[in-house]
């Protein structure tokens, strides 16, 4: 059973392009979470999703960053207009329908680098 | 709001001998509590979990025991190996809340 896939696992963005980050969570898992960790610190949450919904985004920059969980294909996290301080290591999560949601799974995560 | 508060590191230990990793945790109700380890470029793996008070989750020879009195969830393992070195992190998980609260994560360089 496949574990979580990101890709890329490593993308290099110039200031102010787009940064598009994909997910595909476990078989058979229906609800993905999305963190960011930046240098020396600690993973924090951005956005909790289901297929077509957005349950949680209390984590989310309110400006430039978006997430979509479609019901076809992995989930996208898009940055829009990239800047330096977007360079971070961003993890993807799933857990399985009906499951306690702190049953997460973690992909290997995507190396955003803004140069 | 909650919060996890753990060691800083880098901790350097020779191959063989004990280990702690403090981790302490603040939060409204009554939360579950992981520690989680990332390899070099690697994602997160769980390695452990506890649920209520006095629980003590194991795996792969650490351990660590919800101390609610204390509110702390330290890592222990009696005997690491250099295969041991890792990121290790610490974790809770409220009900009612969609996401895991981490630490700021904890490097272990485990020399021969």
């Amino acid at each position: 059973n496949a574990g979580v896939m990101q890709n890329p696992r490593h993308l290099v963005r110039r200031r102010g392009q787009e940064a598009r980050l994909r997910c595909s969570p476990m078989k058979g898992h229906s609800h993905v979470y999305w963190y960011r960790q930046l240098p020396e610190e600690g993973l924090k949450f951005m956005v909790y999703l289901q297929k077509e919904n957005i349950i949680d985004e209390s984590g989310m920059p309110k400006e430039r960053f978006s997430a979509e969980f479609p019901k076809e294909g992995p989930s996208i996290l898009r940055i829009q207009q990239v800047v330096r301080g977007d360079s971070a290591a961003y993890f993807c999560a799933s857990s399985p329908p009906g499951g306690s949601t702190y049953e997460q799974y973690f992909g290997p995560g995507t190396r955003l680098t803004v140069t | 709001g909650n919060s996890v508060t753990q060691m800083e590191g880098p901790v350097t230990l020779s191959e063989e001998a004990f280990l702690t990793i403090n981790c302490t945790y603040t939060a409204t109700g009554y939360p579950s509590l992981f520690w989680y380890v990332q390899y070099p470029g690697e994602g997160l793996q769980l390695l452990l979990k506890a649920t209520k008070a006095d629980d003590k989750g194991s795996n792969k020879g650490f351990e660590a025991t919800y101390r609610k009195e204390t509110t702390s969830f330290h890592l222990e393992k009696g005997s690491v190996q250099v295969s041991d070195s890792a990121v290790y992190f610490c974790a809770l998980f409220t009900g009612g809340g969609n996401k895991l609260t981490f630490g700021t994560g904890t490097q272990l360089k485990v020399e021969l």
